[in-house]
């Protein structure tokens, strides 16, 4: 199985949303409502952001939404604000108990 | 809630390792607890799971046969084990607890350890 494929870099202004992507394959983003979503900040520990798809954890603004259409899944951050500015990692289950993760994008607040 | 790790460690190539996860504040024997390798300045790749009620694991293809997991439930601990250190293997490592909903269990981490630095030098 290889990665997911995200485009390495994203960026928006404060208050403007960003859409990240996060394609797969038939084998895996397609076949499963099990992607999820992690940022992780320079330095940080990955914090989960979205799972199955859609669900957020207890916590996370709803600023931060997640889809999927096909073997392509995406996470959208509305109304963009400086802390936002990290890595977002997708993942997404594959089948037999194996997980992939995408290469990541840095997004960037202008 | 959380998961510490072992601190950082600085081995040679060939050497042997084990580094720790100690979980509290939950029941380690209902969670699945999953292991993350980041190199320098990449992204996260899965390197799978262990059960620690029982020791089920599930490795990544990738990571198969390169690297050990197992757990002491009695302790609440996970490890993850390499008998021959290469270099290669420098990277941040992660455990995380994977989530569990009122009826599902799902292939996401919602608990991270701080994670453990490991260098190795050839």
């Amino acid at each position: 199985q290889s990665a997911l494929t995200q485009p390495p870099s994203a960026s928006g202004s404060p208050g403007q949303s960003v859409t990240i992507s996060c394609t797969g394959t038939s084998s895996d983003v397609a076949n499963y409502n099990s992607v999820s979503w992690y940022q992780q900040h320079p330095g940080k520990v990955p914090k989960l952001l979205i799972y199955e798809v859609t669900k957020r954890p207890s916590g996370v603004p709803d600023r931060f939404s997640g889809s999927k259409s096909g073997n392509t899944a995406s996470l959208t951050v509305s109304g963009l604000q400086a802390e936002d500015e990290a890595d977002y990692y997708c993942s997404s289950y594959a089948g037999s108990n194996i997980v992939l993760f995408g290469g990541g994008t840095k997004l960037t607040v202008l | 809630v959380q998961l510490v790790q072992s601190g950082a460690e600085v081995k040679k190539s060939g050497e042997s390792l084990k580094i720790s996860c100690k979980a509290s504040g939950y029941s380690v024997t209902s969670y699945w607890i999953g292991w993350v390798r980041q190199m320098p300045g990449k992204g996260l790749e899965w390197m799978g799971i262990i059960f620690p009620g029982d020791s089920d694991t599930r490795y990544s293809p990738s990571f198969q046969g390169q690297v050990t997991f197992s757990a002491d439930k009695a302790i609440s601990t996970a490890y993850l084990q390499w008998s021959s250190l290469e270099a290669s293997d420098t990277a941040m490592y992660y455990c995380a607890r994977r989530l569990v909903g009122a009826t599902n269990v799902y292939n996401a981490f919602d608990i991270w350890g701080q994670g453990t630095m490991v260098t190795v030098s050839s």
